[in-house]
């Protein structure tokens, strides 16, 4: 079993869908977690961080359930330009140092 | 966010030689740096582990000796993929830990061809 786990998509939703997205990770001592969306050919870059009393920034809404292991990534209203790769990112703390676990990213297109 | 730059962005290079890229965090200082590799359609690999002022901690598969790394500063640390072969062709992605933001920030990654 991976230890972040997505579903690979694509995901296909025309403009102005809301879309979600799941994650679930099996080390249950992982200390923080994260969203990266990931352009075709670029790096990853930082695009929310994920509490368990959820964060919600303008389109977006991330949520974590420890008890679970789960987390989610919400897009409402979704644009041409949210097309992209997102991925599901946890941090470990590995021997003394903090380090990321990648989920294999999900891809989602938005049609117009 | 936090921003890290890498150098060269692309490079082509001939089978045997050597290649260095720079990766450095331009607002921050950066303890800790993380070297990555990716092909197309997969997911980031952690490559090695990069502490300022000490040898850094490689990943199970990936040979120090031919991905050397050095980080002599907080802002600056360097990949070498020494005698580079066709299979070492990757995207190369550096990434800087923001203690304050509790998050890494990604470089824009080094496209190697090696011919």
């Amino acid at each position: 079993r991976k230890e972040v786990e997505q579903d690979p998509g694509p995901f296909n939703v025309p403009e102005g869908a809301t879309v979600a997205f799941n994650c679930t990770y099996s080390n249950s001592a992982s200390q923080s977690f994260f969203w990266y969306r990931q352009d075709c050919r670029k790096e990853p870059k930082l695009l929310m961080s994920v509490y368990s009393s959820g964060n919600e920034d303008g389109r977006f809404t991330a949520q974590l359930n420890r008890a679970s292991q789960y987390i989610s990534l919400l897009i409402r209203d979704s644009k041409l330009s949210d097309s992209a790769t997102y991925l599901c990112v946890v941090d470990c703390l590995t021997s003394g140092t903090y380090k990321y676990i990648f989920g294999t990213g999900t891809r989602l297109k938005v049609l117009a | 966010g936090a921003v890290v730059s890498q150098h060269p962005s692309w490079v082509i290079c001939k089978s045997g030689t050597s290649v260095k890229i720079e990766c450095r965090s331009l607002d921050f200082q950066a303890t800790t740096m993380f070297w990555y590799r990716q092909f197309p359609k997969q997911s980031l690999m952690l490559m090695a582990t990069s502490n300022e002022g000490s040898k850094a901690t490689y990943e199970q598969g990936v040979e120090k000796d031919k991905f050397l790394i050095n980080h002599a500063s907080l802002t600056l640390s360097t990949l070498t993929v020494t005698s580079a072969h066709p299979e070492d062709s990757s995207f190369y992605i550096c990434s800087a830990r923001n203690y304050q933001q509790g998050a890494q920030f990604f470089g824009p990654g080094t496209r190697l061809t090696v011919l």
